[in-house]
């Protein structure tokens, strides 16, 4: 089994709808979760980070945690084409030295207008 | 406030050559992390270091990859005697110094290394 586990897509979605993205992940005792976005030929830019059970939100975005079901999510609200990226989500373990992230492999988001 | 900045951007190489990357993170992050991305796969974390110290570098090869983060000047990633199979986009990220894991990471444009 895969640490982080992320639909490859390609997700595909109008303009204007909303775009849902899922991440899994293994290890319980994972303590941060971030999502980021990357453009190809790009670095990585952060979107959201979610350490709490619940919702957290951002603008068009919501992060969802369910920390029992070991499941992260991210939706997009108002989707527009320059959403059209890959999202990757990120897992942080334990606090203390365990401070590297383990990513899923990402899905690619495309925005139709 | 600058940002996390790498360089070179773009770096070819000779197989058998060396390869330095450099890394200098965000004005008050004292943590740095090296990732590196091959084509069509994921990130994968390779090294954590803190000024002077390596943190974790669980994720770097055993042989020819090695990294540090002196007291002064950039954080450095070198790969002596490169292989094709080390073709890849290098990524820095910092973090600020923080308590418990919630510190986020930042991340630089990256270097893409091409050994021909």
């Amino acid at each position: 089994q895969k640490e982080v586990e992320q639909n490859s897509g390609p997700l595909s979605v109008p303009e204007g709808a909303i775009a849902s993205l899922n991440c899994t992940y293994s290890d319980r005792v994972s303590q941060s979760f971030f999502w980021y976005r990357q453009y190809s030929g790009k670095s990585p830019e952060l979107i959201m980070s979610i350490y709490s059970n619940g919702d957290k939100e951002d603008g068009r975005f919501t992060a969802q945690l369910n920390k029992a079901s070991q499941y992260v999510s991210l939706l997009i609200r108002d989707s527009q084409p320059s959403d059209s990226a890959t999202y990757l989500c990120a897992v942080k373990g334990n606090a203390g030295n365990n401070r590297k992230l383990i990513w899923g492999l990402g899905t690619s988001l495309a925005v139709n207008p | 406030n600058a940002g996390v900045m790498q360089n070179p951007r773009h770096l070819v190489r000779r197989r058998g050559q060396e390869a330095r990357l450099r890394c200098s993170p965000m004005k008050g992050h004292s943590h740095v992390y090296w990732y590196r991305q091959l084509p069509e796969e994921g990130l994968k974390f390779m090294v954590y270091l803190q000024k002077e110290n390596i943190i974790d570098e669980s994720g770097m090869p055993k042989e020819r990859f090695s990294a540090e983060f002196p007291k002064e000047g950039p954080s450095i990633l070198r790969i002596q005697q490169v292989v094709r199979g080390d073709s890849a986009a290098y990524f820095c990220a910092s973090s600020p110094l923080s308590s418990g894991g919630t510190d986020t990471q930042y991340f630089g444009p990256g270097t893409r290394l091409t050994v021909l």
